[in-house]
């Protein structure tokens, strides 16, 4: 199936600091990209759709000056975390939508990255 | 908008048990279904997906799903679990066009025993 890969795997960093998270897919070409936040023992909320080309469209009370998101290849998207607090230490995972077959339809799938841990001290 | 429900937070079993996790979903439109599982502090891997056809659908690793339109149930089997299945399992839709994001459960821990 299709790889996608998230780099750093874990981040710690000093509050205030910006943290940077890649998302990349490996085998194929991603038009979009979501990302999702997941706190412990908890589900996944998405947290903005990153479009290739375009602005990125956030989700109800996600602040986009706050979490910076930037798709400027069709196989990478990243999330920059801007003056982190401990309050965003959380794990953040990325997908990638495959269209599939003839550019779309109804058969695209979204692959996950593995995730990336951040812990804001 | 669309809402997926969980019921069951933990599901204990004994290796080489059946097992069912149930789904529920709500949708105003027509939607896919998905079930993913999440090992520790790892990403999300995709077991299954219905998107149209036959209403059991068959995944990786021996699990299958049914999906129930008049029930709007898209519940996860498998018949004999092993101790490595356990993880986080999580049932998703999504609508047919527009938006495509997930809108995810809240996940059931699945915790195999010897």
């Amino acid at each position: 199936g299709a790889v996608v890969s998230q780099h750093p795997s874990r981040v710690i960093c000093k509050s205030g600091t910006s943290v940077k998270i890649e998302c990349r897919s490996l085998d194929f070409q991603a038009t979009t990209m979501f990302w999702y936040r997941q706190f412990p023992k908890q589900s996944l909320m998405l947290m903005a759709t990153s479009n290739e080309g375009s602005k990125a469209t956030y989700e109800q009370g996600v602040e986009k000056d706050k979490f910076l998101i930037n798709h400027a290849s069709l196989t990478l998207s990243t999330l920059t975390v801007t003056s982190a607090h401990p309050e965003d230490s959380s794990f953040y995972i990325c997908s990638a939508r495959d269209p599939g077959l003839a550019g779309g339809g109804g058969t695209d799938t979204q692959y996950f990255g593995p995730g990336t841990r951040l812990t804001v001290l | 908008a669309q809402s997926v429900t969980q019921l069951d937070s933990q599901v204990p079993v004994f290796e080489e048990a059946p097992v069912e996790l149930r789904c529920n979903y709500s949708s105003s439109v027509s939607v896919y279904l998905f079930w993913y599982v999440q090992y520790p502090n790892q990403g999300l891997q995709l077991l299954l997906k219905y998107l149209s056809g036959s209403t059991l659908v068959k995944g990786i690793n021996g699990f299958e799903a049914e999906f129930n339109k008049s029930q709007t149930s898209f519940h996860l089997r498998k018949p004999s679990v092993h101790i490595s299945d356990t993880a986080e399992y999580f049932c998703a839709v999504r609508v047919y066009t527009g938006r495509r994001a997930l809108t995810f459960g809240s996940g059931t821990r699945l915790q195999v025993q010897p």
